[in-house]
């Protein structure tokens, strides 16, 4: 099945600690995002990456890491830098940078802080 | 100000009535304009996408586009129970390679 894979559903993390979420597609999308969903509110983009071995900043990286070793995959690492960092995070991906730009997303992973 | 407004709701309908969800948005020169339904709990899913002025229809949904007025909205006729959800609208950058969402309208139908 083609699609967008995000791991673990749920991920708890300890004071001090950094975790990392991750997003597998196999759709051979170019650009891949991560955005961060707090209760009642809409998707603000974290970190993005047109190609493979590149990445922007997003509005609010402060706390965040990724990487972009492969077409497929782009992890994000949630760092103890972040000090609030309890939300849902989506991973998305589109076909290439520019022309519709339609995202598609995985199914969220859910963070918590013990 | 927000670059992409939406009033957060809830917005109750009656089953089978019309519902109306807008969007208003500050860059003049955005392009495309999408339209995402999200369940509680669940990730976002594409319903429509508009990029030219008027209206888009695609089953019970009808987009409509006014880039003089910066708004875009998302009408559902005949609304369903199983429409209740968050609907979120989201902005393309001149760029192409960023989308801005809204912060969601949550709809409610009653039955």
């Amino acid at each position: 099945d083609g699609g967008i894979t995000q791991s673990p559903k749920y991920l708890f993390r300890k004071e001090g600690q950094n975790v990392t979420l991750s997003c597998e597609q196999n759709l051979n999308h170019d650009a891949m995002y991560w955005y961060r969903q707090d209760p009642g509110q809409g998707l603000r983009l974290i970190y993005y990456s047109q190609i493979v071995n590149d990445f922007q900043k997003g509005d609010i990286a402060e706390g965040y890491s990724v990487s972009r070793e492969k077409k497929e995959s782009f992890p994000l690492t949630v760092t103890s830098a972040q000090k609030n960092p309890t939300a849902f995070y989506l991973c998305a991906s589109s076909p290439r940078p520019g022309s519709m730009n339609i995202q598609y997303f995985g199914a969220g992973t859910r963070l918590s802080v013990l | 100000q927000k670059e992409v407004e939406q009033n957060s709701g809830p917005l109750s309908v009656p089953e089978g009535a019309i519902a109306s969800l807008n969007c208003t948005y500050s860059d003049r020169g955005s392009q495309s304009f999408f339209w995402y339904r999200q369940y509680s709990g669940k990730s976002p899913e594409l319903i429509m996408f508009i990029y030219s002025n008027g209206d888009k229809e695609d089953g019970r949904f009808t987009a409509q586009l006014n880039k003089a007025s910066q708004y875009v909205s998302l009408l559902i006729r005949d609304s369903q129970p199983s429409d209740s959800a968050t609907y979120l609208c989201a902005v393309r950058n001149n760029a192409g390679n960023m989308l801005t969402f809204g912060g969601g309208t949550r709809l409610m139908v009653k039955p």
